[in-house]
């Protein structure tokens, strides 16, 4: 069965202090890993698609990096507007399901 | 990528009743899942709806307790039948993107409050 944990479970930084998210997985084939960020009362929005271990992808102050057994998100300069939780999920080869991890929920503080 | 329709947004619904959640998508896609996310958790499949097949449901999710139907490519629904609280979640329709940085994209979601 597919697991993923992600940690911390909550992250509080101030503005310009930045720190990275953890998301460990067990897939039995890795498909794909997707982080996406959820604002509250929204839908999951996609930031990234990791296929295999040492891809790394970019978007504005995150960066995203995978390994055979984890995934960093890592987020550069935060400011306020950084300010949600994050998911980390994993598909696998032999379907299409995704399975998600508990979420970090990200404050950073002005 | 496409953009996804859900309606509604939010509902208050009585204890014993029933509720149809709505998923329309501006372009034609093969499968579509329903998720749901219960207060302060993380997203939980319930099932994968293929046109023209009967849905596909995750273990401890029953037809009974949540029809859905997918008439066509772009359109499907989740009813969430003989409500109890325990059922107050926002439900979640997603669809596979399409193209090189693939992955999935999701509705805004359903706050489903049941008292």
């Amino acid at each position: 069965e597919d697991q993923v944990t992600q940690s911390p479970e909550a992250l509080r930084l101030q503005e310009g202090e930045s720190s990275s998210l953890n998301c460990s997985y067990t897939v039995s084939g890795l498909r794909g890993l997707f982080w996406y960020r959820q604002d509250p009362g929204k839908g999951p929005e996609f930031l990234f698609t990791l296929y295999s271990a040492g891809e790394e992808k970019e978007k504005e102050r995150l960066k995203a990096t995978l390994t055979k057994k984890e995934s960093f998100l890592h987020i550069t300069a935060p400011k306020p507007e950084d300010s949600a939780t994050y998911l980390c999920a994993v598909g696998e080869t032999s379907g299409s399901r995704l399975t998600f991890g508990e979420g970090t929920q990200l404050t950073v503080n002005p | 990528s496409a953009v996804i329709s859900q309606k509604p947004s939010r509902d208050i619904c009585q204890r014993g009743t029933s509720l149809t959640i709505q998923c329309q998508v501006d372009s034609q896609v093969t499968m579509m899942f329903w998720y749901r996310q219960q207060p302060g958790q993380s997203l939980t499949l319930i099932a994968t709806a293929n046109q023209g097949s009967e849905a596909t449901y995750e273990s401890g999710f029953v037809i009974d307790k949540f029809p859905i139907s997918r008439p066509n490519l772009t359109f499907s629904t989740l009813t969430v039948s003989n409500m109890s609280p325990e059922d107050s979640s926002i439900y979640l329709c997603s669809v596979a993107k399409k193209g090189p940085n693939y992955g999935y994209t999701f509705g805004s979601g359903t706050r489903l409050t049941v008292v």
